[in-house]
């Protein structure tokens, strides 16, 4: 079976420009967290959606930060406009019902 | 909120020899405990969990041991090869439905040849 799956990978902007990443949670999970993983502050979450809604979203750094679930197979967090300090890893993870999360691969952001 | 503390930040061992990580946790309502490891450009990926109603739990080469009383648990790597290399992480959460998973800051494991 796939796992979860993030695009992209890896993203390169400039300051100021819209980032979007994506994920793909596993069929039939129906939560998903967004993660931040930085040197300084270590797996940080960001937000929690189960069965679609967003339940827990006091991790978003600031208003600059969106997500959304329009189905039960997509999620997209949205950086607008990107800042250096929002360079970091994203990371996507989903779960059935248990506090078992499973993590994509990542996509790696940098903001010049 | 909870808090998971994590050591040694960094540990090298001899291929062959034991690899002992520790985490302590401060709230006493944690009831599932799961160890992740991610290897350079990966996803942490989920190798062993346990939850508080058992004290011990082990999958070939992994075990991981849970002291409620004392609030802390450990991960245990017997005969480590070199792809063994990564970063490990522990973590815990009230389980049961609950979404929050509070993370250590993470151990470098280094498995010399």
């Amino acid at each position: 079976d796939a796992g979860v799956i993030q695009s992209p990978r890896h993203e390169v902007t400039e300051m100021g420009q819209e980032v979007t990443l994506r994920c793909k949670p596993i069929s039939g999970h129906n939560s998903l967290f967004w993660y931040r993983q930085t040197m300084m502050r270590g797996l940080e979450l960001l937000i929690y959606f189960n069965n679609n809604v967003p339940i827990d979203d006091s991790g978003m750094p600031e208003d600059r930060f969106s997500a959304k679930m329009p189905n039960a197979s997509f999620s997209t967090l949205k950086i607008q406009p990107s800042e250096p300090r929002d360079s970091a890893v994203y990371f996507c993870a989903s779960s059935q019902n248990t506090d078992t999360q499973y993590f994509g691969p990542g996509t790696r952001l940098t903001v010049l | 909120g909870e808090n998971v503390e994590q050591h040694p930040s960094t540990l090298s061992v001899q291929e062959g020899d034991s690899a002992v990580i520790k985490c302590t946790y401060s709230d006493s309502a944690s009831n599932y405990f799961p160890w992740y490891k991610q290897e350079l450009g990966k996803g942490p990926q989920l190798i062993i969990d346990i939850r508080s109603n058992v004290g011990e739990k082990k999958d070939q080469r992994i075990a991981v041991t849970l002291n409620k009383t004392a609030k802390h648990f450990s991960l245990h790597i017997t005969e480590t090869q070199p792809e063994d290399s990564a970063v490990y992480f522990c973590a815990a959460s009230i389980g049961a439905g609950s979404y929050q998973l509070t993370f250590g800051k993470g151990t470098k494991l280094s498995v010399i040849p």
